[in-house]
């Protein structure tokens, strides 16, 4: 069955350290999303991709990095991360707008602690 | 700009009373509105949207451009309804969200 996963599912680390979380989905969708769940903020979108070597900042962009090259991964970096970057970090993908489909299909979730 | 304002944090209701998850939005152009939906421990996943115009595990929601608003109601709360609620909408032909700040739904027996 096709499925979309994020890892690691936990992940401490320290302030300033660069970290890595990766986002892979066998949907063969063109469209993935970054995003991070805050109490109080709900989602918001960090970056999103629409196809292999095609990357866009969200709402939420500062601090974070993308890259595409392949349709299955969209690998989420912190460059120097920071406390504020605590959060629960959710990966979605969907299909492209001629299947008539807007649904998002998301990733179970990154919990991470930036100490 | 666009925006989705759910200003309950939390909505506690007893089994098989009514339920309505309020949902504003604010877009200039023609939206995409969604429900989704995250029970404790899961995945968040797809609840419904408007264009299917359909009935999920008893809920329906109508867009009402005039008010612009997109409320979640069920006429019947159960148990298993407990989770936390987010409403979507995607809008010029994009297909990313922008979310509301989400509801927690609690159903009590």
């Amino acid at each position: 069955d096709a499925e979309i996963t994020q890892s690691p599912r936990h992940k401490i680390t320290e302030t300033g350290r660069q970290v890595t979380l990766a986002c892979h989905q066998t949907w063969n969708h063109n469209n993935m999303f970054w995003y991070r769940q805050d109490l109080g903020h709900g989602l918001r979108l960090i970056h999103y991709s629409y196809g292999v070597q095609d990357t866009n900042k969200g709402e939420v962009s500062d601090g974070y990095s993308v890259s595409r090259s392949n349709t299955e991964d969209l690998p989420l970096t912190l460059e120097s991360a920071a406390s504020s970057q605590t959060s629960v970090y959710f990966c979605a993908s969907s299909g492209d707008t001629g299947s008539g489909s807007y649904e998002q299909y998301f990733g179970p979730g990154t919990r991470l602690t930036v100490t | 700009a666009q925006r989705v304002t759910q200003p309950e944090k939390l909505l506690s209701v007893f089994k098989g009373a009514p339920v309505e998850l309020k949902c504003n939005y604010s877009y200039s152009g023609s939206p995409e509105l969604f429900w989704y939906v995250q029970y404790s421990r899961q995945r968040l996943q797809l609840l419904l949207r408007h264009i299917s115009r359909e009935s999920i595990k008893g809920f329906t929601a109508d867009l009402n451009k005039g008010e612009t608003s997109f409320h979640l109601k069920k006429p019947f709360a159960q148990e298993e309804d407990s989770a936390m609620y987010y409403c979507a909408l995607s809008g010029g032909g994009f297909q990313k969200l922008v979310f509301g700040t989400g509801t927690r739904l609690l159903v009590s027996p």
